[in-house]
């Protein structure tokens, strides 16, 4: 497809099941965000790739979150030991240019994580 | 005090209506993004602003930098347009969010 893919759409995890999440920007497209987005919440950034590198990882809530986009592409979210709280939609967004949020986003669907 | 302020938070109106939404915020910024968020749904990009106005489809956006102020208008508005709305303002490279603008277009 054209746009940015997000697997799985959901994923229940119990708690300290390690999951992992995939994002799949559109091709070609240089910056890569994830957000964390809690129920009635707005979304939180965790990490910015350009590229392969990750610029920015300030918004990752502890050391059991991790983020990887080793070609470029295609980027995984890992989030280690499950609790409750990490339960919310992860977002991924893509754009163009290396200017992150200065060109049009495009997201994904999201992937709906409940931890229980 | 947040960074990015919307107004108002929830609007309900008739179908037909004329909308606004109001997003004030008290950063500097390289850009500002309107967004469509549905129940359940992802996030849609309407519009990015760093100046002017844009029109796309029923959809009208304007920005006055110096007032650090946009506003998003639907006209003739459609109960499909319901949805949140999300002003987000772009200082460097990551997004700043506001809270959102719950829209309900009722027929």
């Amino acid at each position: 497809g054209a746009g940015v893919s997000q697997s799985p759409r959901y994923k229940v995890a119990k708690r300290g099941q390690d999951v992992a999440l995939r994002c799949d920007p559109i091709s070609g497209h240089v910056s890569l965000f994830w957000y964390q987005q809690a129920l009635g919440q707005g979304p939180e950034f965790l990490t910015y790739f350009q590229n392969e590198a990750q610029l920015d990882k300030s918004g990752l809530p502890s050391d059991r979150f991790f983020a990887e986009r080793p070609e470029g592409s295609v980027s995984t979210l890992k989030i280690q030991r499950t609790q409750q709280e990490d339960s919310a939609v992860y977002l991924c967004a893509s754009s163009t240019r290396g200017r992150g949020m200065n060109t049009e986003a495009f997201f994904g669907q999201g992937t709906r994580l409940t931890v229980v | 005090k947040n960074e990015v302020e919307q107004s108002p938070q929830n609007l309900t109106a008739q179908e037909g209506e004329f909308i606004t939404i109001n997003c004030s915020y008290s950063v500097g910024i390289s850009a500002l993004h309107w967004l469509q968020q549905h129940p359940g749904g992802g996030i849609v990009s309407l519009f990015m602003l760093s100046s002017g106005k844009k029109k796309h489809g029923r959809l009208i956006a304007t920005i006055n930098i110096q007032e650090k102020h946009s506003s998003l208008h639907i006209t003739a508005s459609h109960p499909r347009d319901s949805a949140v709305y999300i002003c987000a303002v772009s200082p460097r490279y990551q997004l700043i969010w506001g809270a959102g603008t719950k829209l309900i277009i009722k027929p």
